[in-house]
C-alpha cells in the first residue's frame, strides 16, 4: 500500500492555466516536502513544512503555493502555468533522517 | 552553480564487477550525505547515508567512502547485479535544515549479465 498518495499521476495543462497537485501521507510524519524533477535539472527542493507550518521555500516564483489543510496533507497549487513547469513533482515526508517520496505527479504544460 | 556534482553521468559494468560512483560537494557546512536510488518509473528511495564523523559506511554490497578534506565521497557497489541497474543520486544537507536535500545530477548505472 502506498503510504504517500499523490494525485493525479499524470496531468496535462495548457499554458496560463492553474492546477492543484494533491498529496496525502499516512506515515504519521510531521514534516512534509515538495521536490521537482525535470529532464533539465536534478531533483530540486521546493518547500518544506513542519506541523503544517512553512519552514523553507526555495521556489523563486510565487506561482507555486503549497497548501496544508490537514496535518497529513500538503497540496501544491501552481498558477499561470508555463511549459518550463513541465516536470515530475514529488511529495515527500520525513521522520528523523529518511526522506520518503510519493510516486509523483508528472505534469506536462502545452 | 551546482553544489553537488556526480560522475560519471552513466556507467556500465558487468555482473559481478565493482561499480564506483563519485560525488563531490562545495559547501563545507553540509553534514549529512545520503545516496538515493531511483528505478525507471519509480520514485527515489534512500539507499545508504553517511555523516562526516565517519569516513566509511557499509551496508551489504554498498559502501560509502568519505573524504572530508577533499569534499568528496564515492559509492562502491561490489558484486554488481542486474537488479542494481538504476539512477543513483548523491545528496547533501545540513542537520539544521531537516531534509532539505541538495541532489546531484545522478549517475545512470547499467549492469549487464
Amino acid at each position: 500500500d502506498p503510504k504517500i498518495i499523490q494525485k493525479p499521476k499524470y496531468l496535462v495543462a495548457v499554458t496560463g492555466s492553474e492546477k492543484i497537485l494533491i498529496c496525502e501521507q499516512y506515515l504519521g510524519h510531521n514534516a512534509m516536502y515538495w521536490y521537482r524533477q525535470s529532464a533539465k535539472k536534478p531533483l530540486e527542493f521546493m518547500f518544506s513544512y513542519s506541523y503544517q507550518k512553512l519552514m523553507d521555500n526555495q521556489t523563486a516564483s510565487s506561482r507555486f503555493q503549497p497548501q496544508s489543510s490537514k496535518k497529513n496533507h500538503l497540496d501544491l497549487q501552481i498558477t499561470a502555468l508555463k511549459p518550463d513547469d513541465s516536470a515530475t513533482y514529488f511529495c515527500a515526508s520525513s521522520q528523523a533522517e529518511t526522506l520518503y517520496f510519493g510516486s509523483g505527479t508528472r505534469l506536462t504544460v502545452l | 552553480q551546482q553544489q553537488v556534482r556526480q560522475s560519471p553521468q552513466s556507467l556500465t559494468v558487468w555482473e559481478g564487477e565493482t561499480a564506483i560512483l563519485n560525488c563531490s560537494y562545495e559547501d563545507s557546512t553540509f553534514d549529512y550525505f545520503p545516496w538515493y536510488w531511483q528505478f525507471p518509473r519509480e520514485s527515489p528511495a534512500l539507499l545508504i547515508a553517511i555523516r562526516p564523523v565517519s569516513n566509511k559506511k557499509e551496508d551489504g554490497r554498498f559502501t560509502i567512502f568519505f573524504n572530508k578534506r577533499e569534499k568528496k565521497l564515492s559509492l562502491h557497489i561490489t558484486d554488481s547485479q542486474p537488479g542494481d541497474s538504476a539512477t543513483y543520486f548523491c545528496a547533501a544537507s545540513r542537520t539544521s535544515s531537516g531534509q532539505k536535500l541538495v541532489f546531484g545530477q545522478g549517475t545512470i548505472l547499467k549492469v549487464y549479465l
